[in-house]
């Protein structure tokens, strides 16, 4: 069975601190992991990982991808306030729709 | 306008009751997708549907049913609602042949089955 899991499942820090979200995973057809923000609406679309190594960027987020050992690292440096919110990994699969993880819920307290 | 619309956004109903969730998009997408969201369960597929003549059942398709009218509608059915079928529903479409996977999501609707 397709599965994507998450860890941890929540998680409460300090502004300031530096968080990382695991996320592994066990698919047929493996074609792109993804990274989504979950606030109080609709997911936003974080990174789109493909291939090992490789690490992605977004001022204070990054991600890596490890295909040998299918998991995917997000890390926030320096966290803020606006963090604060529900983490999601997917999977892609060639020929199917997207396999969500459970998320993680970060709350960052100032 | 977003593109991709979902109707009602807030919905309250009672056990029995035939519900319908609408969803259109104006991003020219062929696949859409219908996810649930509930506390702590992350999204789970319902159903999905690759083009206009394509639907495909999801992980947790019992107690729902789909039309895609066109290939900017897809709607979801519950044809007689339960309690525990209240959650956040959401509607996305992707892109046929791009290099990610990403779905493009609506802003939610959110349904209470008493």
């Amino acid at each position: 069975e397709d599965k994507v899991v998450q860890s941890p499942l929540s998680l409460v820090v300090h502004e300031g601190d530096t968080v990382t979200l695991n996320c592994s995973y066990e698919v047929t057809n493996f074609r792109s992991l993804l990274w989504y923000k979950q606030e109080k609406k609709a997911p936003t679309f974080l990174f789109m990982l493909t291939s090992s190594g490789i690490e992605k960027k977004s001022g204070r987020l990054s991600s890596i991808l490890d295909k040998k050992e299918l998991f995917s690292i997000l890390n926030i440096t320096a966290t803020q306030t606006g963090d604060s919110a529900i983490y999601l990994c997917a999977v892609d699969q060639a020929g199917t729709a997207l396999i969500f993880g459970k998320g993680t819920t970060l709350s960052v307290s100032s | 306008d977003a593109d991709v619309t979902q109707t009602p956004r807030n919905r309250i109903t009672k056990t029995g009751k035939r519900i319908m969730l609408e969803c259109s998009q104006t991003k020219g997408h062929d696949r859409m997708y219908w996810y649930r969201q509930d506390p702590g369960l992350g999204l789970r597929l319902i159903y999905y549907s690759f083009d206009v003549k394509d639907i495909n059942k999801g992980e947790i398709s019992d107690g729902y049913s789909v039309s895609r009218q066109a290939q900017a509608k897809f709607s979801l059915s519950l044809e007689s609602a339960i309690p525990n079928q209240t959650a956040l529903y959401f509607c996305a479409t992707s892109e046929t042949g791009a290099d990610t996977g990403e779905l493009f999501f609506g802003e939610g609707s959110r349904l209470t089955v008493l």
